[in-house]
């Protein structure tokens, strides 16, 4: 089995970017689809990016996703940061029937 | 409007039971794959199980393979999930969550969750 591994937190100003980054550990990560999903606090996921790059309907195009070959990672990126991005950000992935998600990122806009 | 609506949890003593269910609506639940992910107190996501849209195939965590039965009705549209012999780690909030279709674990929607927990 793989692992996902995302920076523990991140923190960015206002209007600024921030791109958070979930590293692969075993095989590449573009063996299959990673999926980023939003948490505010006290609130259920949502999902942000699905199939690396795709966002679903009504998530604003400030949020994009990507993947790396060379540094076996996806990322998500969040350009013109606003207070209510504060949340905590996972990555998803599978393998066969395995999922696993990365232990999240809490990014703090401050 | 998509909506999926948990309910069932609660208090158990270890070794108990409990069954959960997630009523969907606003979209084909018979044509989606469905899934259960939880989250225990102040830590990450953690897949549970999944079931195919239609009801062929169920996969586990290993963590809960051969305590925890999912399994659907999509007559009702509403998603199951059977707990058996509770263990205290089970303790979480259980989301349902909607594949993408022509996936199995592709989340694009998930529920507000409903907490269980297991504790004498």
């Amino acid at each position: 089995n793989f692992m996902l591994t995302q920076p523990h937190s991140v923190s960015e100003s206002p209007g600024k970017t921030v791109t958070i980054s979930c590293t692969r550990t075993s095989d590449t990560i573009a063996r299959n689809y990673v999926q980023w999903y939003q948490q505010r606090p006290g609130s259920s996921p949502t999902t942000v990016i699905y199939e690396d790059n795709q966002r679903p309907a009504g998530v604003p195009d400030r949020f994009s996703g990507s993947i790396d070959s060379s540094s076996n990672s996806a990322s998500l990126t969040i350009s013109g940061l606003k207070t209510e991005d504060e949340a905590d950000y996972y990555c998803q992935s599978n393998d066969g029937n395995t999922v696993v998600f990365g232990g999240g990122t809490k990014l703090t806009v401050l | 409007e998509v909506q999926l609506l948990e309910s069932g949890g609660g208090l158990v003593h270890p070794g108990g039971s409990l069954r959960l269910s997630c009523a969907a609506s606003g979209f084909t639940f018979s044509s989606h794959a469905m899934s259960w992910v939880r989250q225990a107190p102040l830590k990450g996501l953690e897949w549970v199980s999944a079931i195919s849209y239609s009801d062929d195939y169920t996969y586990y965590a290993d963590s809960v393979r051969g305590r925890f039965t999912i399994s659907r009705a999509n007559s009702k549209n509403t998603l199951y999930l059977q707990m058996n012999s509770l263990r205290a780690e089970d303790t979480a909030v259980y989301y349902c969550a909607k594949a993408v279709v022509g996936s199995t674990y592709i989340f694009d929607f998930w529920g507000r969750g409903a907490l269980v927990t297991v504790s004498s």
